[in-house]
């Protein structure tokens, strides 16, 4: 049962580098989410997707970009890092049909721009 | 715009004891779910109960219960007989129906007492 699996679960990168946290789900489900945790502001959403090909803007977009290229992936492109990019990465994903918001996360990525 | 308030930062309880998180919420929706999740120190997000909005009759998984108060927009977690397995972050979180994402609180963090 693997469920929602991240990975890196943990980086460093430098101002200006870019990199991709990858996500994928077992569950075949339609609705994948990635947030960021910041401490003690809870989790905010960055993008969401409802379906292969379609993506939608969350809360706080700007600085990322995701791609729904399968049902099982959903990776989170980060370009030109910026130490306020700093945070806790979790990608979570829901079923369609009982669309009754039951969200299943992944372990976090943990990531420092330095 | 839809908001959820947890406005305990910190709570901690004695083992065996029962301790309640408070949660508030603000929406001009009629249809909608509410959630409690718990983050343990290993950082993955699991959901401990979930309320529909249209159902009277608070929810109840074994030591966990809500009380739902639609008129005031509250929805606390009462956790009885604590147990140190229990410490942990608790996000109370908002979902309407349809393709809407989740909202969630700050968190609660929840220390348990041996």
């Amino acid at each position: 049962n693997a469920g929602v699996t991240q990975t890196p679960k943990f980086r460093i990168l430098k101002i200006g580098q870019s990199m991709t946290l990858q996500c994928a789900q077992d569950m075949n489900h339609n609705y994948m989410y990635w947030y960021r945790q910041d401490p003690g502001m809870g989790l905010k959403l960055i993008y969401y997707s409802v379906g292969a090909g379609i993506t939608d803007k969350g809360e706080v977009p700007n600085g990322y970009n995701v791609s729904r290229s399968t049902t099982e992936d959903f990776p989170l492109r980060l370009e030109l890092a910026a130490p306020s990019q700093t945070s806790v990465y979790f990608c979570a994903s829901s079923y369609s049909r009982k669309n009754t918001g039951e969200l299943f996360f992944g372990e976090g990525s943990r990531l420092t721009v330095l | 715009a839809q908001t959820v308030t947890q406005s305990q930062p910190e709570m901690s309880v004695q083992e065996a004891e029962t301790v309640t998180l408070s949660c508030t919420y603000d929406t001009s929706e009629s249809d909608y779910y509410l959630f409690w999740y718990k983050q343990p120190p290993s950082r993955q997000m699991i959901l401990v109960i979930r309320q529909e909005a249209y159902k009277q009759q608070n929810a109840t998984e074994n030591r966990f219960s809500v009380n739902f108060q639609k008129a005031a927009k509250s929805f606390s977690l009462k956790i009885s007989d604590s147990q140190l397995g229990d410490a942990a972050m608790y996000f109370c979180a908002l979902k309407f129906s349809g393709n809407t994402p989740l909202v969630f609180g700050k968190g609660t963090r929840l220390s348990v007492i041996a």
